[in-house]
């Protein structure tokens, strides 16, 4: 079946620019991650969803960065104002049910190079 | 905060040799625990987890993973790699009061040489 989907996989932007990324979770999935892997380093989790419940976002480094899901399904991360530390691998997940012992579905991920 | 160490970050083997790599996590309330694998231009994926009942749990592609409260650990194992083995091992876990939301090691990178 459709896996978690990503996109862009790669984006380039200049400094001060806004991006925005997609992800489009697996059909059935309640529960969206967002994570970000620089490189050399592990996942830093930034935002959660799970199902109609406010999100969780702890993890979000900045103000400069948001996230919605809208409909319980796609979701956009979006970094306003675009810094050169934001480059990084921005990772997508999904699970069933956002509970304990649900694993996650990763996506490809989407490249971020700020330049 | 919780966290979770992995001790090697590069690990060199040729194959038919044995595999471990360590995983320290700090949390001390129920936990459930993870592997993920990410081989070269592929996506992660699930390799083994552990939520509760047989310490020692089996994966896929030979390997297993045994969860040691008393030392916080989950490290991985498998008995002979082969050079389809070389990936990167991301250990990860979910705890108590955020359920859901893993909190992953900095990752391990294993090469097999043929």
């Amino acid at each position: 079946g459709a896996g978690v989907s990503q996109s862009p996989s790669n984006k380039v932007t200049e400094k001060g620019k806004d991006v925005e990324l997609r992800c489009d979770p697996i059909s059935g999935h309640t529960a969206l991650y967002w994570y970000r892997q620089s490189l050399g380093q592990g996942l830093e989790f930034l935002i959660y969803f799970q199902g109609n419940s406010a999100p969780d976002k702890s993890g979000l480094p900045s103000d400069r960065f948001s996230a919605e899901r809208t409909g319980g399904s796609v979701s956009t991360l979006t970094i306003q104002r675009t810094q050169q530390e934001d480059s990084a691998v921005y990772l997508c997940a999904s699970s069933t049910r956002g509970a304990l012992n649900s694993p996650l579905h990763f996506g490809n991920g989407t490249r971020l190079t700020v330049t | 905060a919780q966290s979770v160490s992995q001790h090697n970050h590069h690990v060199i083997l040729s194959e038919a040799a044995s595999l471990e790599l360590g995983c320290n996590y700090s949390y001390g309330g129920t936990v459930n625990l993870f592997w993920y694998v990410q081989y070269p231009g592929q996506h992660l994926q699930l390799l083994l987890k552990y939520f509760s009942g047989d310490p020692l749990v089996k994966g896929i592609k030979g390997f297993e993973a045994e969860f040691i409260k008393s030392k916080f650990s989950f490290n991985l194992r498998k008995p002979s790699v082969q050079w389809s083995d070389t990936a990167e091992y991301f250990c990860a876990v979910n705890e108590g009061t955020n359920a859901g939301k893993s909190t992953f090691g900095d990752g391990t990178t294993l090469t097999v040489k043929p």
